[in-house]
């Protein structure tokens, strides 16, 4: 079955700074990869997500990137704020056995020092 | 809309004892989903259901149980609670089939002693 690993587990970063999270994907025919962020007892939440035929998709201060090829994305999020501290977890997804099956990675906690 | 919506929000259970984690949504979704997430890690899928009467397994189905009688409701029935049941559950909610987004409700916290 597919497979994603997640690193950074932990990262910290001054405000202001850039922070990146990496992920690789096992399953080539994985198509969707969707990144949601987790506040401290709170619900996932979708932040950004990209297509298998994109490479790099960009919303205000957050932006992915995919390299099918090399089977990872990343996260990128600039000029960080301490809202931005919680856990993100990226994910990767296909369609199996005729649903949508989706994987995710084991999560990256973001701390942002103000 | 109130969105997915799951009851109850915390949870204390004994060895042995039974209980329903409910899950609804307003959505008219036709796929729901039933995540597990023990501490510090990611989401496990226990089990999940593309439309009223259909439901299928996930990852980590053994020692659960569901049903979907109508398109808004998905319970998760556990059976016999064992301790290493205890984790916070997410029931989720999409459209259908394809990339659209999953909804999460706000998760339900058990702990089994």
């Amino acid at each position: 079955g597919e497979n994603v690993e997640q690193h950074p587990s932990t990262l910290s970063v001054q405000e202001g700074d850039s922070a990146v999270i990496k992920c690789t994907y096992s399953d080539s025919a994985s198509n969707y990869f969707p990144w949601y962020k987790q506040e401290l007892g709170k619900r996932p939440q979708l932040i950004i997500d990209i297509r298998s035929n994109v490479g790099e998709k960009k919303d205000q201060r957050i932006a992915v990137t995919l390299n099918k090829t090399a089977k990872h994305f990343s996260l990128h999020i600039t000029e960080t704020q301490p809202e931005d501290s919680a856990v993100y977890f990226c994910a990767a997804s296909k369609v199996s056995g005729g649903y949508q099956k989706v994987t995710f990675g084991t999560g990256t906690k973001l701390q942002v020092i103000p | 809309n109130a969105g997915v919506t799951q009851t109850p929000k915390f949870r204390i259970l004994k060895i042995g004892q039974s209980m329903t984690l409910q899950c609804t949504q307003d959505m008219n979704h036709n796929y729901m989903y039933w995540y597990r997430q023990d501490p510090g890690m990611g989401l496990k899928l226990i089990y999940y259901s593309v439309g009223a009467g259909i439901t299928d397994k996930g990852e980590v189905p053994n020692g659960y149980n569901v049903s979907r009688s109508t398109t808004e409701d998905f319970p998760l029935r556990l059976e016999l609670a064992a301790p290493s049941q205890t984790s916070v559950y997410f029931c989720a909610s999409k459209v259908g089939q394809g990339t659209d987004t999953q909804y999460f409700g706000p998760g339900t916290r058990l702990t089994v002693l």
